[in-house]
């Protein structure tokens, strides 16, 4: 069955790092495409955009270029979000949720379980 | 301020029927296919409806979706205490070089 694991929850200080992982299993990982999507404290979803595992080719929607970065590790399944110079307004649960129908920008029929990145000195 | 609206919350009695409305545009809903998603307490989205109308396996029938022009709405037929939980419409929207939108969320109550 498909599954997405990802790393556990991150306490940083602002202007540092975090990178979150999102291991998937179950499927042919370079066949479907990884969204990542952002929810803030009692908030709604926000799509960060996509990357593709096949070529590794990532896009990033309007807010979220510059200190984000998609990346992958195809030998073990796994997709990466990197976020630097982290602020108080990075505080938010990171989701990565698979694209349905190949390596496009489809809608999100799997998601990893949440990784929260807490922002705070 | 999502691109998509849905109204903030909505509750019903158990075996109710309940209706949540997502209102869109011409970009978005009006020329793309709409998706719910269910998001239970503490818990990752699911998706709940693709495709406008179709439900994935394992999702019960009492779920269904319809879409007319720029608007969607998701029902819920025999509400049950486990359908407790906020739910979001999203859509492909074809400005700024395409990008996926969603509603704020609605939270539904079943009382």
């Amino acid at each position: 069955q498909v599954q997405l694991v990802q790393s556990g929850s991150e306490l940083k200080k602002p202007g540092a790092s975090v990178k979150v992982s999102c291991k998937a299993s179950g499927y042919t990982f370079t066949s479907y495409a990884m969204n990542w999507v952002r929810q803030a404290p009692g908030q709604g979803l926000e799509w960060m955009g996509w990357i593709n595992t096949n070529t590794g080719n990532p896009t990033y929607a309007q807010g979220f270029t510059g200190r984000f970065v998609f990346s992958l590790d195809t030998s073990v399944s796994t997709a990466y979000l990197q976020i630097s110079s982290l602020k108080a307004e990075d505080t938010a649960v990171y989701y990565c949720a698979r694209a349905n129908g190949g390596n496009i920008p489809a809608h999100f029929d799997y998601w990893g379980q949440g990784t929260l990145v807490t922002v705070s000195s | 301020q999502s691109v998509l609206t849905q109204p903030p919350s909505a509750s019903g009695t158990p075996g109710q029927r309940v209706t949540i409305s997502c209102s869109g545009s011409s970009s978005n809903i009006g020329s793309n296919y709409v998706y719910w998603y269910q998001q239970l307490p503490g818990t990752a989205p699911k998706l709940l409806i693709y495709r406008n109308n179709q439900r994935p396996s394992g999702v019960p029938d009492r779920f269904s979706g319809s879409k007319s022009g720029t608007s969607a709405s998701l029902a819920i037929s025999g509400l049950r205490s486990e359908d407790e939980a906020d739910y979001y419409c999203a859509a492909w929207d074809d400005s700024l070089s395409g990008r996926w939108v969603f509603g704020g969320g609605t939270k539904l109550t079943v009382l």
